[in-house]
């Protein structure tokens, strides 16, 4: 069974400091990554996606894969308190129909 | 662009009512959408997933008869409760797939409250 998985937390971060999440990922087949943000009553949005090894950097978030250890992690800079959320890493095939949801990382950032 | 667009985004309805919600890509067309439901203070549950012009694909637990899904065009996958009960209240999202390849993302709608009394 394909899995992603969360940390659920809550992640608490200091307005400012630098915010890491991170999922782990069962699938070896797995080809693309994304983070979405939910707020709180809120459906999802799309932070990042990534597909190549390495880091991927967009403003202020900084998404990183690791397929040798199956390892997608979303940092986010001079976290706002704007960013308190839930975190959701997704994992999929490209060509395939379903994404793989992870269940999801809250983080609050303390002013 | 990729936006996506739900209707209604809240319904209160009464027990044995069926509801339709409508799922919309707006600025491109989308072969493919996926149905969601997510109850309070938990994760994203997938329902069923939407083919434009085939039959849905149901998640297992999923009933296809409760949970009726029509893709009728390239833009527009619609979800029907059918006589709906208190314990379909739920946040009931869709999504739809966009670009190929390495390109291809899910992007989400706003989402439909549907409570049931």
């Amino acid at each position: 069974q394909k899995e992603v998985e969360q940390n659920s937390g809550p992640l608490s971060v200091p307005e400012g400091a630098i915010a890491s999440l991170n999922c782990t990922y069962s699938d070896r087949g797995s080809q693309s990554f994304f983070w979405y943000r939910q707020y709180s009553g809120k459906s999802p949005e799309l932070i990042m996606s990534i597909y190549s090894n390495g880091d991927k950097e967009d403003g202020r978030f900084t998404a990183q894969l690791n397929k040798a250890s199956q390892y997608v992690s979303l940092l986010i800079r001079d976290s706002q308190p704007s960013d308190s959320a839930t975190y959701l890493c997704a994992g999929g095939v490209f060509g395939n129909e379903k994404l793989t949801f992870g269940t999801g990382t809250r983080l609050t950032i303390i002013p | 662009g990729a936006v996506v667009s739900q209707h209604p985004s809240w319904v209160i309805c009464k027990s044995g009512t069926s509801v339709k919600i409508e799922c919309r890509s707006l600025d491109f067309q989308a072969t493919t959408m996926f149905w969601y439901r997510q109850f309070p203070k938990q994760s994203l549950m997938l329902m069923a997933t939407s083919n434009e012009g085939s039959k849905a694909t149901y998640e297992q637990g999923v009933e296809k008869d409760k949970f009726l899904i029509n893709h009728a065009s390239l833009t527009l996958s619609t979800l029907t409760v059918t006589s709906a009960h208190p314990e379909d209240s739920s946040f009931y999202i869709c999504s739809a797939r966009a670009g190929t390849g390495s390109l291809e993302t899910q992007y989400f709608g706003p989402g439909t409250r549907l409570l049931v009394l």
